[in-house]
Order: structure tokens, then C-alpha cells, then sequence
């Protein structure tokens, strides 16, 4: 199957810093990209979607300047969180899906704690 | 807006025996269904997917699941476990004519094999 790394799988930072997370559809065209945060022991929430070249679309309660995506080509999307506090800590997932596909892959995920 | 049921939070069965985790869907729409494993730590892994055809699914590792459009389910199961299946179980779906088919995750079963 198609197969989409994401980077880091663990990041440790500063409470106030701002880290990236990158997601890379490595052999096909992610022409959607999805982001979700999935807390311990619970399901994965949908935190927006993407298309290449456009703003993303953010779920409602997902903060756009907290959390600003990036899917500037269609192998690369990426997440930042700015001014990372705590309660930002959790495991973010990314998936990709190519054209009008049915099925989207996903990342290995990044284990995100802030200290 | 569609939403996904996984009644069962946990699950414990003995290595040998069959298992069935239970999944529903709201939406009477046609969709797109699927069921993932996550193991600690992890991202997510496709354990098997109906798009359309025959309403019985094979999946990998010895799964399997029946889509059932009259009772909105897609229920998973397995003849025989190992104690290696013991991991998170998700179903998600999708709506298949929506504008972004995002996909809507259950909150997962935890499925405990005991020896």
C-alpha cells in the first residue's frame, strides 16, 4: 500500500516554543491531507482537512492560529503548533489520500509533549 | 453529521476463542467503512475497508467484517485470536458522495487477549 511518513515520531519542547510536524505521502500525490490529535486512551479527533494549494478547512473548536497548516505540494503538508502550552501535549496523526480515492493513509503519528 | 458507534470500550477473551467487535454508523447515506488496528505508540494500521460489492469483507491477520446496510453496522470478527491481536481497534466511515469524504473515527475497542 501507499505509504506516508510523518516526522517526528517524538518531540520534546518548551512550554511557549512553537514545533513542526511534517507529513510526506512518499509514492503518490496527496492531493488531501488530514489531521487529527488523539488523546490517551481515546479515539482520533478530526483537527482539519487540507488540499493542496488552499487553506485548510479546521473542525469547530480547532484553533487556526494555534494550529496552522501548511499543504503547499502534494507530498508535503505540515502541522506547527505556536506557543505550545501543556495542554497541547497529545499524539498528532496525519493521513493523505490521493484524488477521489475512498482510502487515506496514515502516519506513524508524533508523540508531542510540552514541558 | 455522521457519526460512528463502538459500544464495546473493552474487550477481554481468551487466546483461542472468537471475538466480534460491534460498530455502528448514523448516516443512511451510502458510505465508505473501515476498521483500523493501533498499537501503543503507533499510527494506525487498515485492517480491511468495503467500498462496494459483496457485504462480507476479508481483511488482514485472519479478519473479517459484514457490512450490514439495513442495521447501519459493520461489525468485525475474528474465528480464532492470538495473543498478538491484543491492540486498539478503531472503525471509522466515510460518506462516499461528500465533498471531502472526511473520515469519522469511533472511539475504539480495546481488545485484551488473555492466555
Amino acid at each position: 500500500g501507499a505509504v506516508v511518513s510523518q516526522h517526528p515520531s517524538r518531540v520534546i519542547c518548551k512550554s511557549g516554543t512553537s514545533v513542526k510536524i511534517e507529513c510526506r505521502s512518499l509514492d503518490f500525490q496527496a492531493t488531501t491531507m488530514f489531521w487529527y490529535r488523539q488523546f490517551p486512551k481515546q479515539s482520533l479527533m478530526l483537527m482539519a482537512t487540507s488540499n493542496e494549494g488552499s487553506k485548510a478547512t479546521y473542525e469547530q473548536g480547532v484553533e487556526k492560529d494555534k494550529f496552522l497548516i501548511n499543504h503547499a505540494s502534494l507530498t508535503l503538508s505540515t502541522l506547527t503548533v505556536t506557543s505550545a502550552h501543556p495542554e497541547d501535549s497529545s499524539f498528532y496523526i496525519c493521513s493523505a489520500r490521493e484524488g477521489g480515492e475512498a482510502e487515506a493513509f496514515f502516519g506513524q503519528g508524533t508523540r508531542l509533549t510540552v514541558v | 453529521a455522521q457519526s460512528v458507534t463502538q459500544l464495546d470500550s473493552q474487550v477481554p477473551v481468551f487466546e483461542e476463542a472468537p471475538v466480534e467487535l460491534r460498530c455502528n454508523y448514523s448516516s443512511s447515506v451510502s458510505v465508505y467503512l473501515f476498521w483500523y488496528v493501533q498499537y501503543p505508540n503507533q499510527g494506525l494500521q487498515l485492517l480491511l475497508k468495503y467500498l462496494s460489492g459483496s457485504t462480507l469483507v476479508k481483511g488482514i491477520n485472519g479478519f473479517e467484517a459484514e457490512f450490514n446496510k439495513s442495521q447501519t453496522s459493520f461489525h468485525l470478527r475474528k474465528p480464532s485470536v492470538h495473543i498478538s491481536d491484543t491492540a486498539e481497534y478503531f472503525c471509522a466511515v466515510s460518506d462516499r458522495d461528500g465533498a471531502t469524504n472526511k473520515l469519522i473515527f469511533g472511539t475504539g475497542t480495546l481488545l485484551a487477549v488473555q492466555p
